[in-house]
């Protein structure tokens, strides 16, 4: 089984700032298979990325991901007040084999 | 996409409930649905997937031989059968839509399911 190690756990930020969001794969997976998602407080899950780099529908530009292998990177540009929240790294494995990192809380500093 | 689950309670450790969500705004029948759990202050975990025309159904290993998935393309309605229920399996149950075998691109609002005596 794959397992998706996020980090920071936790990042603290002002309105404005870069935020850079790690997901580690114990092994490598194929980017297509590579998802993102944000989950404000008491809300549902919101599909942010999917192939690593691809932004979902109705998602602002300064949302992006990259990476390959087992190294994959989220990144808000310039974080707005609504962008705080709990960001998951998701991976869509054969079988199929469907993997969750723990998840990274970008908090207002 | 619109998603609305219903069916969550309190229950009893070994007792059965099952979970419904009604599905409307897409093509139900052409796409794979998700159910997705997460306990209370935790991440999020996989629970079952069923392809579009019901034939191809895969769990996660936690839920093997205790939870059935199933559909009804003509009520446009997923479920979850729950038995065997365990004080771990308390969790809001998401239902979610399948974006071509590459990730979940719709969620419902949730459904609290609580096990405990």
């Amino acid at each position: 089984e794959i397992v998706l190690t996020q980090s920071p756990g936790a990042l603290s930020l002002s309105p404005g700032e870069r935020a850079t969001l790690s997901c580690r794969a114990s092994q490598s997976v194929t980017s297509s298979y590579l998802a993102w998602y944000q989950q404000r407080p008491g809300q549902s899950p919101r599909l942010l990325i999917f192939g690593a780099s691809s932004r979902a529908p109705g998602i602002p530009d300064r949302f992006s991901g990259s990476g390959s292998g087992t190294d994959f990177t989220l990144t808000v540009t310039r974080l707005e007040p609504e962008d705080f929240a709990v960001y998951f790294c998701q991976h869509y494995g054969s079988s199929p084999e469907i993997t969750f990192g723990g998840g990274t809380k970008v908090e207002t500093k | 996409v619109q998603l609305v689950e219903s069916g969550g309670a309190v229950v009893q450790p070994g007792g059965s409930l099952r979970l419904s969500c009604a599905a409307s705004g897409f093509t139900f029948s052409s796409y794979g649905m998700h159910w997705v759990r997460q306990a209370p202050g935790k991440g999020l975990e996989w629970v079952a997937l069923i392809r579009h025309g019901g034939n191809n159904i895969f769990y996660a290993d936690s839920v093997k031989g205790r939870f059935t998935i199933s559909r009804d393309d003509s009520k446009n309605t997923l479920y979850l059968q729950m038995t065997s229920l365990r004080p771990e399996d308390t969790a809001v149950y998401f239902c979610a839509k399948d974006l071509i075998a590459v990730a979940i691109d719709s969620w419902g609002q949730g459904t609290l399911v609580t096990v405990s005596s």
